[in-house]
């Protein structure tokens, strides 16, 4: 069964330093999310994405934060300098249409320092 | 209610027994509610999406019903085993709101032998 794949599993960064978080999403699919969750506190929307632009972004999601997606099957979330309060799993998620079921990846815990 | 919520936190039951959570949103521009099943390290799993009032899903020993009206959406396991033992979240999609999934805080099954 197809599924949404993330790497790496685990990152540690210092604090400034810029990371890229990577996934593939389902291959037939057109939407792609990203969001996060800061330990013991809800799954939050960063940002969607649909035909190679960003189609809605939750305030979370600053100058700071950008997606790409580079080829036809990697989808990139890019953090320039990476802060404290960023320390969180990112989960990227896919569906095929709008407003459908999105399909998580297993996320990336990341721990900044 | 503004926000999805939750309950209980957590839940410690015995193999056999069933159980049930809550799940509640705001039912103004509702559009959509999901349920996902999270086992550490892996994806969130989906297990339904419900739209209309009255909508009753199954699959397996697990089920879950909708209430549009007053925004709460029930999700049961019969005779719960052992692999049920998960964090189960539910997420709401509203009417305009695009593809952001807003998430509930989740309840923690744990099923013991």
């Amino acid at each position: 069964e197809p599924e949404v794949t993330q790497t790496p599993s685990h990152q540690v960064t210092q604090m400034g330093q810029e990371v890229i978080l990577r996934c593939v999403p389902i291959s037939n699919h057109l939407y792609f999310y990203w969001y996060r969750q800061i330990l013991g506190q809800k799954v939050e929307f960063l940002v969607s994405f649909y035909n190679n632009e960003i189609s809605e972004k939750s305030e979370i999601f600053d100058d700071q934060f950008s997606v790409e997606r580079p080829d036809g099957s990697n989808f990139t979330l890019k953090i320039r300098s990476t802060k404290l309060e960023d320390s969180a799993m990112y989960f990227c998620a896919s569906s095929k249409e709008t407003q459908e079921t999105q399909y998580f990846g297993p996320g990336t815990r990341l721990l900044v320092l | 209610i503004l926000n999805v919520e939750q309950s209980p936190q957590s839940l410690h039951v015995q193999e056999g027994d069933s159980t049930n959570f809550t799940c509640s949103f705001p039912s103004s521009n509702f559009y959509a509610l999901h349920w996902y099943r999270w086992e550490t390290a892996k994806s969130p799993e989906a297990l339904f999406v419900m739209t209309l009032n009255g909508d009753e899903k199954k699959k397996g020993r697990i089920s879950a019903t909708l209430n549009t009206k007053e925004g709460y959406s029930y999700l049961y396991i019969k005779g719960s085993q052992p692999e049920d033992s998960a964090t189960y979240l539910c997420a709401s999609l509203l009417t305009g709101g695009g593809n952001k999934l807003t998430f509930g805080t989740g309840t923690q099954l744990k099923v013991e032998l």
